[in-house]
């Protein structure tokens, strides 16, 4: 059964650390890959997305993610932590079929940032 | 700037009660999508849509209906809300065949039920 996991489901860091939240996804073909932020009270925002090409994709706010096909993995990573960076974080998974894309999501990852 | 609007932000109704969620986007987007959100769960899909008066089920469609008249606008029903029911309910469109497939998201409703 496709599937994707995100196995933390609380991080905590300083300010000012560096961050990676691990993705990982159990599909037939190599899917489209998403990291999304939700920062409190607001809707999902699209950080970085993987379709093929190169591994290493850059997103906003600093954020790049890496995929990698051996491990079925798509972390996303952060060389320096700040404190706005506090939210919710998802790694959406899934196929494109007939033009449109329904990923399936991940649990979450909460990110707490210590000053 | 691109909006998926939804009509309310808090929302407390009674068991029993029929209850409507609207949502409403302004990119002129094919696709559009309801999701429950639960701490511990993530995103699950209830329904989408991928055009006027098309719908599909989504992996928890029990409980719920969906209404879709015209192309900005995706509506949630609740026929009799339950307790179980109390959640974050988040509305998204995407563009169909765009190759980005990226999904704008509305602020989301909390609902609760009592």
């Amino acid at each position: 059964a496709q599937s994707v996991t995100q196995p933390d489901i609380h991080i905590t860091v300083s300010e000012g650390a560096s961050l990676e939240l691990r993705c990982n996804y159990s599909y037939g073909a190599t899917p489209y890959l998403f990291w999304y932020v939700q920062s409190p009270g607001q809707g999902l925002q699209l950080l970085l997305k993987y379709f093929s090409g190169d591994t290493l994709v850059q997103g906003i706010k600093g954020f790049e993610a890496e995929f990698k096909r051996s491990q079925s993995s798509f972390n996303l990573r952060k060389p320096s932590v700040h404190w706005s960076d506090a939210a919710e974080y998802f790694c959406a998974v899934g196929l494109v079929s007939g033009g449109s894309y329904i990923p399936t999501f991940g649990r979450g990852t909460s990110l707490i940032v210590h000053p | 700037d691109v909006k998926v609007t939804q009509s309310s932000r808090y929302l407390v109704k009674r068991t029993g009660e029929k209850v409507f969620l609207e949502c409403v986007q302004d990119m002129d987007h094919e696709n559009m999508f309801w999701y429950r959100q639960d701490p511990g769960l993530g995103l699950r899909l209830i329904y989408f849509s991928y055009d006027v008066k098309m719908k599909e089920k989504g992996d928890i469609p029990e409980g719920y209906s969906v209404s879709r008249e015209k192309k900005e606008r995706f509506s949630l029903i609740l026929e009799s809300a339950s307790t179980n029911q109390t959640s974050m309910y988040l509305c998204a469109s995407s563009q169909q065949g765009s190759r980005s497939y990226e999904q704008y998201f509305g602020p989301g409703t909390r609902l609760t039920v009592t």
